[in-house]
C-alpha cells in the first residue's frame, strides 16, 4: 500500500525560506512509471499544482511561483523535497505531497497534507 | 493559467443525482482528455474519482461518472447518498508549461 507523508515546520517567518519532505513508502521514487509533486490549499480555497520532478531528476514549476522553487529528491531516503523562497502570507496552505501520471502529472496518491502558516 | 470554472454549489436529495461542471479553454480541458475529479471530504486529503474524463479508479461506486464536450467537462453522481456530501474539484493536463490546473471547486450538499 503506497503511502505518502509530508513533514516540516507548521509555522515560518515572511520572507524566510519553507523546507518540506515528502517520505514515500510502498513505492520507490525511483520508478520510471510515476512522476512525484507537490499541490498546495490556501484556507477555505482551491488547490494549486506547485511542482514535480521525474525520475531523472527533471523538474516542472508552476510559472507564477517558479523563481522561489525548488525540488529536489533523496532516492537512498525515498524522500523527494520542496523548498519555498521569499515567503510571504499568501503562501500560507496545507501543503500535500502527491504521486504523479508521469506523463499528464494527475495526482492519484496524496499525503495527509501539513499547514504551514506564515505569519510574523 | 488560470484556474478552471465550477459552480461554488450543487445539490440533491438522496437518491437523485446532480451534476457538476467544469469549464476550462482550448489550452486545457478542451484539448486533452486527461480531466480528473477529486473528491474532498473537510479536513481530509483529495481523493482520486475520476481520470481521463470518465474512468473509474478501483474502488469507485459507478454512481460516479465523467463526461466531457468542447471546453466543458462534466461530473455526475447519481443515486445521492450522504457521504457523497464534499467538496468536488476538476483538473486538467494543461501542457508542457503549465503541466496541470485544477478548479475553483464545487461543495455538493445532500439535502
Amino acid at each position: 500500500q503506497l503511502q505518502l507523508q509530508e513533514s516540516g515546520p507548521g509555522l515560518v517567518k515572511p520572507s524566510e525560506t519553507l523546507s518540506l519532505t515528502c517520505t514515500v513508502s510502498g513505492g520507490s521514487i525511483s520508478s520510471s512509471s510515476y512522476s512525484w509533486g507537490w499541490i498546495r490549499q490556501p484556507p477555505g480555497k482551491g488547490l494549486e499544482w506547485v511542482a514535480t520532478i521525474y525520475d531523472s531528476g527533471r523538474t516542472y514549476y508552476n510559472p507564477s511561483l517558479k523563481s522561489r522553487l525548488t525540488v529536489s529528491e533523496d532516492t537512498s531516503k525515498n524522500q523527494f523535497s520542496l523548498k519555498v523562497s521569499s515567503l510571504t502570507a499568501a503562501d500560507t496552505a496545507v501543503y500535500y505531497c502527491a504521486r504523479l501520471d508521469y506523463y499528464t502529472a494527475r495526482p492519484d496518491y496524496w499525503g495527509q497534507g501539513t499547514l504551514v502558516t506564515v505569519s510574523s | 493559467q488560470s484556474a478552471l470554472t465550477q459552480p461554488p454549489s450543487a445539490s440533491g436529495s438522496p437518491g437523485q443525482s446532480v451534476t457538476i461542471s467544469c469549464t476550462g479553454t482550448s489550452s486545457d480541458v478542451g484539448t486533452y482528455n486527461y480531466v480528473s475529479w477529486y473528491q474532498q471530504h473537510p479536513g481530509k486529503a483529495p481523493k482520486l474519482m475520476i481520470y481521463e474524463v470518465s474512468k473509474r479508479p478501483s474502488g469507485v461506486p459507478d454512481r460516479f461518472s465523467g463526461s466531457k464536450s468542447g471546453n466543458t467537462a462534466s461530473l455526475t453522481v447519481s443515486g445521492l447518498q450522504a457521504e457523497d456530501e464534499a467538496e468536488y474539484y476538476c483538473s486538467s493536463y494543461a501542457g508542457n508549461n503549465t503541466f496541470r490546473v485544477f478548479g475553483t471547486g464545487t461543495k455538493v450538499t445532500v439535502l
